[in-house]
């Protein structure tokens, strides 16, 4: 099935700093989603790329996807407490659609 | 629509005792996936079904594993007999279908087999 190495797999922060995770595949990427759990919550959709070379913002959470589509990154800047979680990337496998996630970046934030 | 409802919220089990943990997805949502969350694992997708039909189960660990979708609104993971290493969270999640759409998780199950 689809594999995507997600890096780092844990992320410890000064409040105020920025971090980066990324998320790579060997083979080509239809498209890519980012989910986020709170602790002891569920995974909850964030966003989805499609294009090559795509960049989406969400406040303060950048998302981009690779030129060759086989990889992409999640930047968060001015960590806040509420940023604390999992960040999971997520692909469909291209003929089923079957969604396999990364194994996530955990994130912690000193305040 | 109240989301994707899983039951139990808690199960907690002897070994070797039969465990059903329940799922109804959005109403309208074609696909359904069981996932089984460990610190150690990760997040493992289990099983997908599609319009009600099992597409891909090669990530269900084990013959122990069995799940069954009987109509579109409903569907069931079955462990028998259970086991200490299935302890874990699992996760029923739906959405639209196809490959571009997003996955809406359930609250998830916490099972622990002592």
């Amino acid at each position: 099935g689809q594999q995507v190495m997600q890096i780092p797999q844990y992320q410890h922060v000064q409040e105020g700093e920025d971090f980066t995770t990324y998320c790579n595949s060997s083979t080509t990427l239809s498209n890519i989603q980012w989910y986020k759990q709170r602790p002891g919550g569920h995974p909850v959709f964030l966003i989805q790329l499609v294009k090559s070379g795509e960049v989406k913002k969400q406040k303060r959470l950048t998302f981009q996807f690779g030129e060759a589509k086989k990889n992409s990154s999640l930047h968060i800047t001015a960590t806040q407490t509420t940023d604390v979680g999992t960040y999971f990337c997520a692909v469909h496998t291209p003929n089923d659609y079957k969604l396999s996630f990364g194994a996530g970046t955990t994130v912690t934030v000193r305040a | 629509d109240a989301g994707v409802i899983q039951s139990p919220r808690h199960e907690v089990t002897e070994m070797g005792q039969e465990v059903t943990l329940r799922c109804k997805p959005i109403s309208g949502h074609n696909s359904l996936f069981w996932y089984r969350q460990t610190m150690m694992r990760g997040l493992e997708l289990l099983i997908y079904f599609n319009n009600n039909v099992p597409i891909d189960d090669s990530g269900m660990p084990e013959d122990r594993f069995s799940a069954k979708m009987p109509n579109a609104s409903f569907s069931t993971l079955k462990i028998q007999p259970s086991e200490p290493r299935d302890s874990a969270v699992y996760f029923c999640a739906s959405s639209p279908g196809g490959g571009n759409t997003e996955a809406f998780f359930g609250q998830g199950t916490r099972l622990t087999v002592v």
